[in-house]
C-alpha cells in the first residue's frame, strides 16, 4: 500500500517571502499522479497543483512549483511571494492511476504572517 | 467549481444507530470518493466508486458500505455507528478529463454519541 509522509506539521512564513513545504511518499507503483491540496479554514479543499509522474519537468501554477524527485520518491510544493490568503493546512497526495486508490498525508498547517 | 454537494451537513446520532451519509455531484463523474478527516490523520479513503453499481474498498473500510444506483449519487452508510466514527466526512468526484484532479463536498461533520 502506498504512503505519504509530511514531515512539517507546521510551518509559519513572513508575508512575501517563500516557503517550501515537504512531502515523501512510499509506493512500487509507476503509474500515478501526486497532488498538493489546500485547506483554508472553511474547510473546502482545493487543488493547487498536480504532476503526473511520468513527466519529468516539474509542475508549476503561478506562485506555486513542485520539485519532483521520482528516484527519491520526494515531492516538495514551493510557495513563492507569500500571502495571507495562502495560511490554511496543505496536504500532499499520491494517486495509483490503475485503480485510482488516492492517499494522503497528515498534513502541513501553514500560516502567513504579516 | 464541480456542483457536489452533500447532505446532511452536520448530524448528531447515537452509538447502534445507523447512518446514511449522500454525495450528489452534477459533473457526470465517473469516479466518486468518501473520506473521513480526523486530526493527525489528514484525508482517509474508506471506499470509492469507478461507475454505477462498481465499488472499492479504502484504506478505512470497517465499519462503513456505500452503494452508487446512479452516476450523480454516492451514498456511505455507517450500519452501526460507534463513537470512534465521529469525524468529518468529505466526498469527492472526477474523471480521467480532469486528469483525476478530484473535486470535493463541503464536508459533513458527525457525532456519535
Amino acid at each position: 500500500a502506498q504512503t505519504v509522509t509530511q514531515s512539517q506539521p507546521e510551518m509559519s512564513v513572513q508575508e512575501a517571502e517563500t516557503v517550501t513545504l515537504s512531502c515523501t511518499y512510499d509506493t512500487s507503483e509507476n503509474n500515478y499522479y501526486l497532488f498538493w491540496y489546500k485547506q483554508p479554514p472553511s474547510r473546502q479543499m482545493i487543488l493547487v497543483i498536480r504532476q503526473e509522474a511520468y513527466k519529468q519537468q516539474n509542475a508549476t501554477e503561478n506562485r506555486f512549483s513542485v520539485n519532483f524527485q521520482k528516484a527519491a520518491k520526494s515531492f516538495s510544493l514551493k510557495i513563492s511571494d507569500s500571502q495571507l490568503g495562502d495560511t490554511a493546512m496543505y496536504f500532499c497526495a499520491f494517486m495509483n492511476r490503475n485503480n485510482n486508490d488516492m492517499r494522503f498525508g497528515a498534513g502541513t498547517r501553514l500560516t502567513v504572517k504579516p | 467549481d464541480a456542483g457536489i454537494t452533500q447532505s446532511p451537513r452536520h448530524k448528531v446520532t447515537e452509538t447502534g444507530t445507523p447512518v446514511t451519509l449522500r454525495c450528489h455531484q452534477t459533473e457526470n463523474h465517473r469516479y466518486m470518493y468518501w473520506y473521513r478527516q480526523d486530526p493527525g490523520h489528514g484525508l482517509r479513503l474508506i471506499h470509492y466508486s469507478y461507475g454505477v453499481k462498481d465499488t472499492d474498498k479504502g484504506e478505512v473500510s470497517d465499519g462503513y458500505s456505500v452503494s452508487r444506483s446512479k452516476t450523480e449519487d454516492f451514498l456511505l452508510t455507517l450500519e452501526s455507528a460507534t463513537s470512534s466514527q465521529t469525524s468529518v466526512y468529505f466526498c469527492a468526484s472526477g474523471n480521467d478529463l480532469t486528469y483525476n484532479e478530484q473535486f470535493f463536498g463541503p464536508g459533513t461533520r458527525l457525532t456519535v454519541l
